[in-house]
């Protein structure tokens, strides 16, 4: 079993909608979580970036950290077609480590 | 302020042959890593540096060799390139709170 899983997806919603992407973990020991946003054939971008538990907003992105239930989330207010890309969660155990990735979730956002 | 370059962006190679992909970052970071990216696999961790004149060992790193030139760079080498090698390579580095990617190295070994 993998230590980060995450639906690949794909995921199709109509522009303006909420979407909400997520990933779980084994590792308890995880407390870094980041999202990226990777468009086709570029390398992946940081999107978001969260510590320990709680919740982080960033415009229309929204970050969720459950440790309790080693579940993280990544929601996006108002989708654009310039949202659609993979997302990719990461965490790591310690700052600076090398993270461990999902496998990310390909989001399509239709006009 | 350029990140993280990384060249060449496309290469192709026959079985056998070598090659190396260099990769540099001007955000004086410590920790730079090599990752693989395939279809249905993700990115994997080839190899890593945590400071300048140590590297460890990856998830994947059977194929390959790394050097750590100074604090900016950190190159990967493919000995002898295999059909199995052909993917998406990608250098990063990371200070205190994430990492950062480059663009991407495309490779396909013939």
């Amino acid at each position: 079993q993998k230590e980060v899983e995450q639906d690949p997806g794909p995921l199709s919603v109509p522009e303006g909608a909420i979407v909400s992407l997520n990933c779980t973990y084994s590792n308890s020991a995880f407390q870094y979580f980041m999202w990226y946003r990777q468009y086709s054939r570029k390398g992946p971008e940081l999107l978001m970036y969260t510590y320990s538990s709680g919740n982080k907003e960033d415009g229309r992105f929204t970050a969720q950290v459950d440790k309790s239930s080693k579940y993280i989330s990544l929601f996006i207010r108002d989708s654009q077609p310039s949202d659609s890309a993979t997302y990719l969660c990461a965490m790591s155990a310690n700052s600076g480590y090398a993270l461990n990735f999902g496998k990310g979730t390909s989001l399509l956002v239709t006009p | 302020n350029a990140g993280v370059t990384q060249t060449p962006k496309f290469q192709v190679l026959k079985t056998g042959q070598s090659m190396t992909l260099q990769c540099a970052q001007d955000m004086n970071h410590n920790s730079m890593y090599w990752y693989r990216q395939d279809p249905g696999m993700g990115l994997r961790l080839i190899y890593y540096s945590a400071s300048e004149g140590t590297t460890d060992k990856g998830e994947v790193p059977n194929g390959y060799n790394v050097s750590r030139l100074n604090k900016r760079e950190f190159s990967l080498r493919l000995e002898s390139a295999a059909p199995s090698q052909t993917s998406v390579y990608f250098c990063a580095s990371s200070g205190p709170l994430a990492q950062f990617f480059g663009p991407g190295t495309r490779l396909t070994v013939l």
